[in-house]
């Protein structure tokens, strides 16, 4: 299976510290995803990373991807109450390698206690 | 805001109703998809529509039935649901073509109880 598997399961900080979530996935990819889902809504897209690329930042988001470990991770710089959240990573296969699939892992439900 | 619109927010259906999910979107995407995602778990894909035309069928039971009337519309029709079938089910939406994808845009999802 080519599905992520996030780590931790969860993770609860204080408001103001850094959440940082990994993703470890199987087989190799075109590009990396991270989402976010409020609980019971639907998910929102993040930061996207392709294959040939190290790392990302995308306001208070950090992003690396490590091709030979087959792993990202998520950094979230000074937390707040409204990053309370499940965050996912998604990944696709490289064009070419079967037919169409963006994988979900299972996702790190972060709390953040103000 | 989601630019991605689903209809209805909530359903509540017996195992021998009939009914359809809706999913509309207007920034000109031509890759169109429904997953199904049940509580604490991510979201599984159930089908994808690239031009209008189903691309991928995830192996879903026939009592789930697609369709894309046009680029911005996709429904989901809904027959002889098992309870097992109640989850939360999203719209997504993307620019790329599959088999590759970029950004998908999803809808705020229709939540689904079988009774």
């Amino acid at each position: 299976s080519q599905q992520g598997e996030e780590d931790p399961q969860a993770l609860s900080i204080q408001e103001g510290e850094n959440a940082t979530m990994n993703c470890s996935y199987k087989t190799s990819i075109n590009n990396l995803q991270w989402y976010r889902q409020n609980s019971g809504r639907g998910l929102v897209h993040l930061i996207l990373i392709r294959s040939n690329e190290r790392e990302k930042h995308s306001g208070r988001l950090r992003v690396t991807l490590d091709t030979s470990k087959k792993s990202s991770s998520l950094l979230i710089t000074a937390s707040r109450a409204a990053d309370t959240a499940s965050y996912f990573c998604a990944t696709d296969r490289p064009p070419g390698a079967g037919s169409y699939q963006l994988t979900f892992g299972k996702g790190t439900k972060l709390s953040v206690i103000p | 805001d989601t630019e991605v619109t689903q209809t209805p927010k909530h359903l509540v259906m017996g195992m021998t109703n009939k009914k359809s999910l809706k999913c509309e979107q207007h920034m000109g995407h031509r890759a169109m998809y429904w997953y199904k995602q049940k509580a604490k778990k991510p979201p599984e894909l159930m089908f994808v529509y690239s031009y209008e035309k189903l691309s991928i069928n995830e192996s879903v039971p026939s009592r789930f039935s697609p369709e894309c009337p046009n680029s911005s519309l996709l429904n989901l029709h809904l027959h002889a649901l098992q309870p097992e079938d109640s989850a939360l089910y999203l719209c997504a939406s993307s620019q790329g073509r599959p088999p590759t994808t970029g950004e998908l845009f999803f809808g705020e999802g229709s939540r689904l109880t079988v009774l």
